[in-house]
């Protein structure tokens, strides 16, 4: 079935860097836009970053913009984040999500979604 | 910035329905999609393209839309529908996905 694992996540200080991976089975990954959601603690949800299924198009919400670089790899079938520069607000659970965005239809719905990775800025 | 309203909490007892309602201006030119958050668990869609109901959704979900606000709707409420709900669509213009704050569903 189609699943989703992220990694990666862990306690960095502010101002520091991390790579979060997310491996995809189940699905052609290579026909699906993924994106990046993120939720801090007994907060709501936040879309963080796109990227269409050849890598060429990315997307970034403005608080991660210039810090935080989306790529994927489709051999490996693995998406990621790279993290610079992290801020206390920046602390949350990150889920990767496979995203319907298509020609027709972009924004469009989010799923499935992984377990999530907590991430986690503080000195 | 571009925002979705919902409710913060709603509850409703075992068999009655629960309207979840989510505002935003451009409500009426982008689709909104619904999500079910259980505790400690990722989220998983209940409602597509403001009315549409995945395979696998119990019928008892549903959603509704009137120019700007879009509504879920749980007929026949059950214990296991508590959770949090979250509201998501296209910001203003159309580049990037929005969710709203998200609804605590009590069922009492």
């Amino acid at each position: 079935q189609v699943q989703l694992v992220e990694s990666g996540g862990g306690l960095v200080k502010p101002g520091g860097s991390l790579r979060l991976s997310c491996a995809a089975s189940g699905f052609t990954f290579s026909d699906f836009y993924m994106s990046w959601i993120r939720q801090a603690p007994g907060k709501g949800l936040e879309w963080v970053s796109y990227i269409s299924r050849s890598g060429i198009y990315t997307n970034y919400t403005d608080s991660v913009k210039g810090r935080f670089t989306i790529s994927r790899d489709n051999a490996k079938k693995s998406l990621y984040l790279q993290m610079n520069s992290l801020r206390g607000e920046d602390t949350a659970v990150y889920y990767c999500a496979r995203d319907h965005c298509s020609s027709d239809s972009c924004p469009n719905w989010f799923g499935p979604w992984g377990q999530g990775t907590l991430v986690t800025v503080s000195s | 910035s571009y925002e979705l309203t919902q409710p913060p909490s709603v509850s409703v007892s075992p068999g009655q329905t629960a309207r979840i309602t989510c505002s935003g201006d451009a409500l009426s030119k982008y689709y909104v999609f619904w999500y079910q958050q259980r505790p400690g668990q990722a989220p998983m869609l209940v409602i597509s393209q403001d009315t549409e109901r995945p395979s696998g959704i119990p019928e008892r979900f549903s959603g509704s839309s009137s120019g700007t606000t879009v509504t879920l709707i749980i007929s026949g409420v059950q214990a296991e529908d508590e959770a949090d709900y979250y509201c998501q669509s296209a910001d203003s213009g159309g580049t990037y996905a929005v969710f709203g704050g998200g609804t605590k569903l009590t069922v009492l």
